[in-house]
């Protein structure tokens, strides 16, 4: 099993739709969890950080489920300017903070007007 | 917020030369700074922990002495990839950790290296 697995889409959502991205992690005892979003040729931008109880940043929502392993983004209302790459990201080795984390793939995401 | 300005964008150069890519932290002390290499539609991977004052720590599989990282100052991390051939053309992101969020990473922009 990978250590983070998205599925790399690409998913064609019409504007103002809603979609969620899942994503798969294989260490059990990783701490933390990031949403962040990449754009073509660009660097990553964090989107979100994730916490256990879940939380919600405008159009966007970050969820934990610990048991299964696995994370959530729901965006609402999507806009154009929301296509991008989404990149899962988790922390290795149950480190805490920031260091040492392993990205997925991504999840693809267009937005169609 | 955190700056991270990475230099070059864009490099293309001839096989077997070598190419320094700079990282630096513009308005914070970074004691750690990462580099990451993507290729297309890959993810991105860690090559190395750079930490201030000491000797980087490498990922499994990444050689040392092919890509040499200095970190001299608390603002600046260099990675050197030497003897570059077509194979290592790739995407180059470095990040830093600190600054107002310090558990947040903040990416430089990257450099985009082409070997001829």
């Amino acid at each position: 099993r990978k250590e983070v697995e998205q599925d790399p889409g690409p998913f064609n959502v019409p504007e103002g739709a809603t979609v969620a991205f899942n994503c798969t992690y294989s260490n059990s005892a990783s701490q933390s969890f990031f949403w962040y979003r990449q754009d073509c040729r660009k660097e990553p931008k964090l989107l979100m950080s994730v916490y256990s109880s879940g939380n919600e940043d405008g159009r966007f929502t970050a969820q934990l489920n610990r048991a299964s392993q696995y994370i959530s983004l729901l965006i609402r209302d999507s806009k154009l300017s929301d296509s991008a790459t989404y990149l899962c990201v988790v922390n290795r080795q149950g480190e805490g903070g920031a260091d040492g984390l392993t990205f997925g793939k991504g999840t693809h995401l267009i937005i169609q007007p | 917020g955190a700056v991270v300005s990475q230099h070059p964008s864009r490099v293309i150069c001839k096989s077997g030369t070598s190419v320094k890519i700079e990282c630096r932290s513009l308005d914070f002390q970074a004691t750690t700074m990462f580099w990451y290499r993507q290729f297309p539609k890959q993810s991105l991977m860690l090559m190395a922990t750079s930490n201030e004052g000491s000797k980087a720590t490498y990922e499994q599989g990444v050689e040392k002495d092919k890509f040499l990282i200095n970190h001299a100052s608390l603002t600046l991390s260099t990675l050197t990839v030497t003897s570059a051939h077509p194979e290592d053309s790739s995407f180059y992101i470095c990040s830093a950790k600190g600054g107002p969020g310090a558990n947040v990473l903040t990416f430089g922009a990257g450099s985009r290296l082409t070997v001829l």
